[in-house]
């Protein structure tokens, strides 16, 4: 199934540190996408990395995939206290109706 | 331009009582989903259109769950005789055509019965 498992579950840093999350799943994938969800609010997109990349930078995240492991991490460096949230990733094969979504990694982030 | 908008924010209904639940998505994203969020989990997907066709309803949770997108644009999920079980929240997101595009969800709405 295309469902991502983000681990650790829960994660607290203080700020300035690097947070880092990882992502497993169990299928071929055309990309992977990693998403971030404020308490109360919708999910916003993040980055996607396509399955022919090994790395992405956007700004202060650093995505990784890796798919002979089937794994990618997302990191966060310098991290604010306006980071904290839940962090989800999403491996689609190709078909974004077969998402199945974990349970996030939940981050939080202390001033 | 605007993103996904969801209404209500916050929906309280007593047992039994039918919701009704709006989504207006980004405008020409011919992709939308609903989704259900209980507290502490991931989404869990609902139904699928593509333009006005329902595509997927595989997870809608009983035959009390409905939803339309009549025109292609704004879609309604509705929720006949409402139970405690159906207290979550309601997310919708629409994407550009495709099944590759990143998602783009609204706020959701919280719906709370008792």
């Amino acid at each position: 199934s295309q469902q991502g498992e983000e681990d650790p579950q829960a994660l607290s840093i203080q700020e300035g540190e690097n947070a880092t999350m990882n992502c497993s799943y169990k299928t071929s994938i055309n990309n992977l996408q990693w998403y971030r969800q404020n308490s109360g609010r919708g999910l916003v997109h993040l980055i996607l990395i396509r399955s022919n990349e090994r790395e992405k930078h956007s700004g202060r995240l650093r995505v990784t995939l890796d798919t002979s492991k089937k794994s990618s991490s997302l990191l966060i460096t310098a991290s604010r206290a306006a980071d904290t949230a839940s962090y989800f990733c999403a491996p689609n094969a190709g078909n974004n109706r077969k998402l199945i979504w974990g349970l996030g990694t939940s981050l939080a982030v202390n001033p | 331009g605007a993103g996904v908008s969801q209404s209500p924010r916050y929906k309280v209904a007593k047992r039994g009582q039918d919701v009704a639940l709006r989504c207006d998505p980004i405008s020409g994203h011919v992709s939308l989903f609903w989704y259900q969020q209980a507290l502490g989990q991931g989404p869990e997907f609902l139904t699928y259109f593509q333009n006005e066709a329902q595509l997927d309803k595989s997870g809608l949770p009983s035959d009390r769950f409905f939803a339309e997108r009549p025109e292609g644009s704004v879609s309604t999920l509705k929720i006949q005789r409402t139970q405690q079980e159906d207290s979550a929240v309601y997310l919708c997101a629409s994407s550009r055509q495709g099944d590759y595009s990143p998602l783009h969800f609204g706020n959701g709405t919280r719906l709370t019965v008792t």
